[in-house]
């Protein structure tokens, strides 16, 4: 069994649209977090969530929205996507004694 | 604010020899975790060893060990008896020991084993 998994791994759109990754955990975390991997590998923290609600936001656009419906779901809803929204998402959630990150696939998105 | 360094945008090492890889971190935190991860071409993120800022004794974990150097804040990943499936980026993080917060990545090392 995964223990992170994403869908979908590729998602190819045109600007303007709007799209959605999702996330589950089967580790029984209570923490979970979106993370953006740039061109350069760069990975930046975007979102956090304990136990379904919010923690941490970083200086992330309002057209990002992140809804957990259970602490065993984390997604990533997008609007009007833009060509600098170009990058790999990865989910990722958290064990609670080490702080031990662990991260799904990753979901490469593209712009066109 | 965390700020983690990691100064080698990329190095070569041969098969069989050993590496370093150099990360150094600031942090007011008294109390924080080191983390190494692995993004191999595939893509995934995959943990390799883990620091906690009290502990005395550097981490280990098969070919993998730290070289923590509190007072200098860095952390070091030393990769002996390298292999070609080693070749991969690696990324050096902190995160405070507060439960809640999220890992901050340095920008990474690509390590190329050669033959």
């Amino acid at each position: 069994d995964t223990a992170v998994s994403q869908t979908p791994k590729y998602l190819v759109t045109q600007m303007g649209n709007d799209k959605s990754i999702k996330c589950e955990q089967n580790l029984g975390h209570d923490t979970m977090y979106w993370y953006k991997q740039d061109s350069k590998k760069f990975l930046k923290i975007m979102f956090s969530y304990n136990n379904k609600e919010l923690i941490i936001n970083e200086t992330v656009p309002n057209r990002f929205s992140p809804k957990s419906p259970d602490k065993a779901h984390l997604n990533l809803h997008i609007n009007s996507l833009e060509l600098g929204d170009s990058a790999v998402y990865f989910c990722a959630s958290k064990e609670g004694h080490t702080g031990e990150l662990f991260f799904g696939e990753g979901s490469r998105l593209t712009v066109l | 604010a965390q700020k983690i360094t990691q100064t080698q945008p990329g190095m070569f090492v041969q098969e069989k020899e050993a590496v370093t890889l150099d990360c150094t971190y600031d942090t007011s935190d008294p109390s924080y975790g080191l983390f190494w991860y692995k993004q191999p071409s595939s893509g995934e993120m995959i943990f390799l060893i883990y620091q906690g800022s009290y502990d005395q004794q550097n981490a280990t974990e098969g070919r993998y060990s730290l070289n923590f150097q509190k007072a200098r804040k860095s952390a070091n990943l030393v990769i002996s008896a390298s292999q070609l499936g080693d070749s991969a980026m690696y990324f050096c993080a902190v995160q405070r020991d507060t439960g809640r917060r999220a890992l901050t990545f340095g920008s990474g090392t690509r390590l190329q084993v050669q033959p």
